[in-house]
């Protein structure tokens, strides 16, 4: 079946615009994040969706940072009034629900690689 | 806070075992997993230690001892397409942290020379 899939692979915008970013997880999964990668960095967490539960948002670097997760499946990620400093590769995972003592990989789509002028 | 800490770089030649180590520091542990990720791929997963000893799928093996707070991937028999960067992460799962949430290191640049 299809992977994880993200859009646009590419983003370039000016300073103080918004953008939104969409991924679409793998079917069935029922886990979702987002994470943001630098140059040369690690990956750096944003925000976990799982099944109905409250989202865990604490990796949002700001308020302008937001994410939904329409029926389950499809995710965006918006970022109002972009800074320079959002310049990164904004990766998204899905995978199947990881219980306490039961771990299941994450599955990384493509990432949206967003510059900001 | 949490940290983990791996090498920046390492080189080795084809044919060669090399060990990349990872030490870590969390408020909550529910394992360690490692992902591997070529320039400008996505990350893609290795394996996974969520108790102490060695784990081996194929070439690749990790190693876990959580008395340590400390885990090491070993790639042997490399090859060229080896070369990539890999990064060990943490399931925290620990105050304020969510079981599905992973902290990754700073990732370490595998190169692989003939």
């Amino acid at each position: 079946g299809a992977g994880v899939s993200q859009s646009p692979s590419n983003k370039v915008t000016e300073k103080g615009k918004d953008v939104e970013l969409r991924c679409d997880p793998i079917s069935g999964h029922t886990a979702l994040y987002w994470y943001r990668q630098s140059l040369g960095q690690g990956l750096e967490f944003l925000i976990y969706f799982q099944g109905n539960s409250a989202p865990d948002k604490s990796g949002l670097p700001s308020d302008r940072f937001s994410a939904e997760r329409t029926g389950g499946s499809v995710s965006t990620l918006t970022i109002q009034r972009t800074q320079q400093e959002d310049s990164a590769v904004y990766l998204c995972a899905s995978s199947l629900r990881s219980e306490r003592y039961d771990y299941n990989e994450q599955f990384f789509g493509p990432g949206t690689r967003l510059t900001v002028l | 806070g949490q940290s983990l800490e791996q090498p920046s770089e390492v080189t080795a030649v084809e044919g060669a075992i090399v060990q990349i180590n990872c030490t870590y520091q969390t408020s909550g542990f529910y394992g360690l997993s490692w992902y591997q990720q070529h320039d400008g791929g996505a990350p893609t997963f290795l394996s996974y230690n969520a108790l102490d000893g060695l784990e081996e799928t194929g070439r690749f093996s990790s190693f876990l001892s959580r008395s340590d707070s400390y885990g090491y991937l070993l790639l042997q028999e490399l090859q060229m397409k080896d070369s990539a960067s890999y990064f060990c992460a943490v399931r925290d799962g620990g105050r304020g942290s969510t079981l599905g949430r992973l902290y990754f290191g700073r990732g370490t640049q595998l190169t692989v020379w003939p």
